[in-house]
Protein backbone atom coordinates (compact mmCIF):
# COMPACT_ATOMS: atom_id res chain seq x y z
CA UNK A 1 0.00 0.00 0.00
CA UNK A 2 1.11 3.26 -0.61
CA UNK A 3 2.02 6.12 2.06
CA UNK A 4 3.76 7.89 4.45
CA UNK A 5 6.47 6.35 6.70
CA UNK A 6 7.81 8.36 9.26
CA UNK A 7 10.62 7.33 11.33
CA UNK A 8 11.43 7.28 14.35
CA UNK A 9 8.02 7.40 16.20
CA UNK A 10 9.29 8.60 19.63
CA UNK A 11 12.91 10.81 19.82
CA UNK A 12 14.76 12.39 22.35
CA UNK A 13 17.41 15.08 22.10
CA UNK A 14 20.64 16.01 24.56
CA UNK A 15 21.01 19.40 24.54
CA UNK A 16 23.55 20.36 22.28
CA UNK A 17 22.51 17.57 20.38
CA UNK A 18 21.54 17.64 16.69
CA UNK A 19 18.56 14.97 15.47
CA UNK A 20 17.11 13.89 12.30
CA UNK A 21 13.07 13.12 11.61
CA UNK A 22 13.11 10.66 8.51
CA UNK A 23 10.03 10.76 6.17
CA UNK A 24 9.50 8.73 3.13
CA UNK A 25 6.96 8.33 0.88
CA UNK A 26 5.44 5.87 -2.05
CA UNK A 27 3.19 7.62 -3.55
CA UNK A 28 4.96 8.92 -5.96
CA UNK A 29 3.97 12.90 -5.00
CA UNK A 30 6.10 15.67 -5.96
CA UNK A 31 5.37 18.35 -2.75
CA UNK A 32 6.08 17.41 0.60
CA UNK A 33 5.46 19.12 3.92
CA UNK A 34 6.76 19.40 7.17
CA UNK A 35 4.81 20.45 10.06
CA UNK A 36 5.10 21.16 13.93
CA UNK A 37 2.18 20.17 16.63
CA UNK A 38 1.74 21.80 19.70
CA UNK A 39 -1.18 21.16 22.35
CA UNK A 40 -4.09 24.01 21.10
CA UNK A 41 -1.75 25.27 18.27
CA UNK A 42 -2.92 23.55 14.91
CA UNK A 43 -0.26 22.33 13.00
CA UNK A 44 2.23 24.80 12.00
CA UNK A 45 4.47 24.76 8.57
CA UNK A 46 8.03 24.43 8.90
CA UNK A 47 9.52 23.63 5.39
CA UNK A 48 8.08 22.73 1.95
CA UNK A 49 9.07 21.09 -1.00
CA UNK A 50 7.51 21.51 -4.70
CA UNK A 51 10.19 19.36 -6.06
CA UNK A 52 13.50 17.59 -5.96
CA UNK A 53 16.20 19.66 -4.66
CA UNK A 54 14.14 22.65 -4.03
CA UNK A 55 12.43 23.78 -0.67
CA UNK A 56 11.28 27.02 0.56
CA UNK A 57 11.10 27.68 4.11
CA UNK A 58 7.46 27.96 6.11
CA UNK A 59 5.94 30.05 8.91
CA UNK A 60 8.65 28.85 11.51
CA UNK A 61 11.82 27.78 10.07
CA UNK A 62 13.89 29.32 12.55
CA UNK A 63 16.40 26.00 14.19
CA UNK A 64 14.70 23.39 11.40
CA UNK A 65 16.97 22.23 8.17
CA UNK A 66 15.70 19.62 5.04
CA UNK A 67 16.74 18.45 1.91
CA UNK A 68 15.16 16.79 -0.59
CA UNK A 69 17.20 14.99 -2.77
CA UNK A 70 15.02 12.67 -3.76
CA UNK A 71 11.60 12.32 -4.99
CA UNK A 72 10.40 10.08 -1.95
CA UNK A 73 12.86 11.38 0.73
CA UNK A 74 12.79 14.54 2.85
CA UNK A 75 14.07 14.64 6.18
CA UNK A 76 13.91 17.50 8.90
CA UNK A 77 17.05 17.99 11.20
CA UNK A 78 16.17 19.81 14.24
CA UNK A 79 19.43 21.64 15.38
CA UNK A 80 20.31 23.12 18.63
CA UNK A 81 19.46 26.18 17.61
CA UNK A 82 15.50 25.04 18.24
CA UNK A 83 15.06 26.02 21.69
CA UNK A 84 11.82 24.73 22.14
CA UNK A 85 12.37 21.19 20.01
CA UNK A 86 9.67 19.41 22.15
CA UNK A 87 6.67 18.92 19.77
CA UNK A 88 4.89 16.03 17.44
CA UNK A 89 6.30 16.40 14.02
CA UNK A 90 4.04 15.70 11.42
CA UNK A 91 5.31 14.78 7.43
CA UNK A 92 2.78 15.63 4.68
CA UNK A 93 2.74 14.89 0.26
CA UNK A 94 0.68 15.70 -2.23
CA UNK A 95 0.35 15.51 -5.46
CA UNK A 96 0.86 18.58 -6.43
CA UNK A 97 2.03 21.36 -4.68
CA UNK A 98 -0.66 23.98 -3.68
CA UNK A 99 -4.48 23.12 -3.10
CA UNK A 100 -4.29 19.25 -3.24
CA UNK A 101 -5.62 16.77 -0.37
CA UNK A 102 -1.88 16.27 1.57
CA UNK A 103 -1.55 12.28 2.80
CA UNK A 104 0.35 12.36 5.98
CA UNK A 105 2.72 10.19 7.87
CA UNK A 106 2.09 9.11 11.51
CA UNK A 107 4.48 11.65 13.45
CA UNK A 108 7.20 11.84 15.31
CA UNK A 109 7.25 12.65 18.74
CA UNK A 110 10.38 14.70 19.88
CA UNK A 111 11.41 15.06 23.21
CA UNK A 112 14.48 16.86 25.35
CA UNK A 113 16.29 14.52 27.62
CA UNK B 1 -3.83 34.78 2.72
CA UNK B 2 -6.76 32.85 3.52
CA UNK B 3 -7.26 31.91 7.94
CA UNK B 4 -9.24 29.19 9.06
CA UNK B 5 -11.37 29.45 12.41
CA UNK B 6 -12.64 26.73 14.39
CA UNK B 7 -14.34 28.40 17.24
CA UNK B 8 -15.18 24.99 19.31
CA UNK B 9 -11.85 23.83 21.13
CA UNK B 10 -13.84 21.32 22.52
CA UNK B 11 -17.22 19.64 22.17
CA UNK B 12 -18.73 16.79 24.03
CA UNK B 13 -21.46 14.55 22.54
CA UNK B 14 -23.31 11.81 23.45
CA UNK B 15 -23.34 8.47 21.63
CA UNK B 16 -25.81 8.32 19.12
CA UNK B 17 -26.66 11.88 19.04
CA UNK B 18 -25.98 14.34 16.26
CA UNK B 19 -22.55 16.41 15.31
CA UNK B 20 -21.79 19.67 14.03
CA UNK B 21 -18.12 21.13 14.01
CA UNK B 22 -17.79 24.69 12.99
CA UNK B 23 -15.18 26.06 10.46
CA UNK B 24 -14.76 29.66 8.60
CA UNK B 25 -12.64 30.62 6.54
CA UNK B 26 -11.31 33.84 5.18
CA UNK B 27 -10.32 34.06 1.58
CA UNK B 28 -11.47 36.10 -1.03
CA UNK B 29 -12.77 33.67 -3.55
CA UNK B 30 -14.04 30.34 -3.40
CA UNK B 31 -11.67 28.38 -1.54
CA UNK B 32 -10.76 24.72 -1.46
CA UNK B 33 -11.70 23.04 1.84
CA UNK B 34 -10.61 20.18 3.38
CA UNK B 35 -11.87 17.82 6.93
CA UNK B 36 -9.42 15.96 8.68
CA UNK B 37 -9.46 13.77 11.78
CA UNK B 38 -6.82 13.01 13.64
CA UNK B 39 -6.71 9.94 16.40
CA UNK B 40 -4.21 10.52 19.51
CA UNK B 41 -0.59 9.62 18.60
CA UNK B 42 -1.52 9.63 14.73
CA UNK B 43 -1.13 11.57 11.51
CA UNK B 44 -4.23 13.43 10.01
CA UNK B 45 -6.89 11.25 7.86
CA UNK B 46 -8.74 13.35 4.86
CA UNK B 47 -12.38 13.04 5.65
CA UNK B 48 -13.72 14.95 2.64
CA UNK B 49 -13.14 17.73 0.23
CA UNK B 50 -14.84 20.90 -1.43
CA UNK B 51 -13.25 22.45 -4.82
CA UNK B 52 -16.69 23.22 -6.48
CA UNK B 53 -19.93 22.31 -7.27
CA UNK B 54 -22.64 20.61 -5.30
CA UNK B 55 -22.15 22.37 -1.93
CA UNK B 56 -23.63 19.23 0.09
CA UNK B 57 -20.36 16.88 0.26
CA UNK B 58 -20.26 13.26 1.30
CA UNK B 59 -16.79 11.98 3.44
CA UNK B 60 -15.81 8.75 4.53
CA UNK B 61 -16.74 7.52 8.34
CA UNK B 62 -20.88 9.00 7.10
CA UNK B 63 -19.33 12.70 7.75
CA UNK B 64 -20.93 14.96 5.19
CA UNK B 65 -20.19 18.69 5.34
CA UNK B 66 -22.24 22.16 3.73
CA UNK B 67 -20.12 24.97 2.13
CA UNK B 68 -21.82 28.37 2.71
CA UNK B 69 -20.17 31.40 0.65
CA UNK B 70 -22.49 33.53 2.06
CA UNK B 71 -21.66 33.02 5.45
CA UNK B 72 -17.71 31.79 5.05
CA UNK B 73 -18.52 28.40 6.20
CA UNK B 74 -17.69 24.87 5.77
CA UNK B 75 -19.10 23.00 8.95
CA UNK B 76 -18.86 19.44 9.09
CA UNK B 77 -21.77 17.24 9.87
CA UNK B 78 -22.82 13.88 11.47
CA UNK B 79 -26.04 12.62 12.48
CA UNK B 80 -25.25 9.91 14.68
CA UNK B 81 -21.70 9.94 16.58
CA UNK B 82 -20.18 6.57 17.87
CA UNK B 83 -17.47 6.05 20.38
CA UNK B 84 -14.69 5.57 17.38
CA UNK B 85 -15.72 9.27 16.53
CA UNK B 86 -13.39 10.65 19.51
CA UNK B 87 -10.65 12.07 18.18
CA UNK B 88 -9.21 15.74 16.81
CA UNK B 89 -11.07 17.49 13.99
CA UNK B 90 -9.02 19.99 11.76
CA UNK B 91 -10.86 22.11 8.86
CA UNK B 92 -8.10 23.68 6.09
CA UNK B 93 -8.42 25.91 3.33
CA UNK B 94 -6.08 26.32 0.15
CA UNK B 95 -6.36 28.57 -2.45
CA UNK B 96 -7.43 28.59 -5.59
CA UNK B 97 -4.56 30.55 -7.08
CA UNK B 98 -2.56 27.21 -5.37
CA UNK B 99 -0.06 28.66 -3.20
CA UNK B 100 2.79 26.57 -3.19
CA UNK B 101 2.76 26.37 0.69
CA UNK B 102 -0.22 24.10 0.72
CA UNK B 103 -2.97 24.45 2.86
CA UNK B 104 -3.75 26.64 6.33
CA UNK B 105 -5.07 24.60 8.86
CA UNK B 106 -7.20 25.32 11.84
CA UNK B 107 -6.41 24.67 15.39
CA UNK B 108 -8.80 21.90 15.99
CA UNK B 109 -11.83 20.65 17.86
CA UNK B 110 -11.20 17.79 19.89
CA UNK B 111 -14.89 16.08 19.98
CA UNK B 112 -15.37 14.38 23.20
CA UNK B 113 -17.68 11.20 22.92
CA UNK B 114 -20.43 10.51 26.15
CA UNK B 115 -21.93 7.18 26.67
Amino acid sequence: DGGITQSPKYLFRKEGQNVTLSCEQNLNHDAMYWYRQDPGQGLRLIYYSQIVNDFQKGDIAEGYSVSREKKESFPLTVTSAQKNPTAFYLCASSRLPGNQPQHFGDGTRLSIL
Amino acid sequence: AQSVTQPDIHITVSEGASLELRCNYSYGATPYLFWYVQSPGQGLQLLLKYFSGDTLVQGIKGFEAEFKRSQSSFNLRKPSVHWSDAAEYFCAVGATGGGADGLTFGKGTHLIIQP
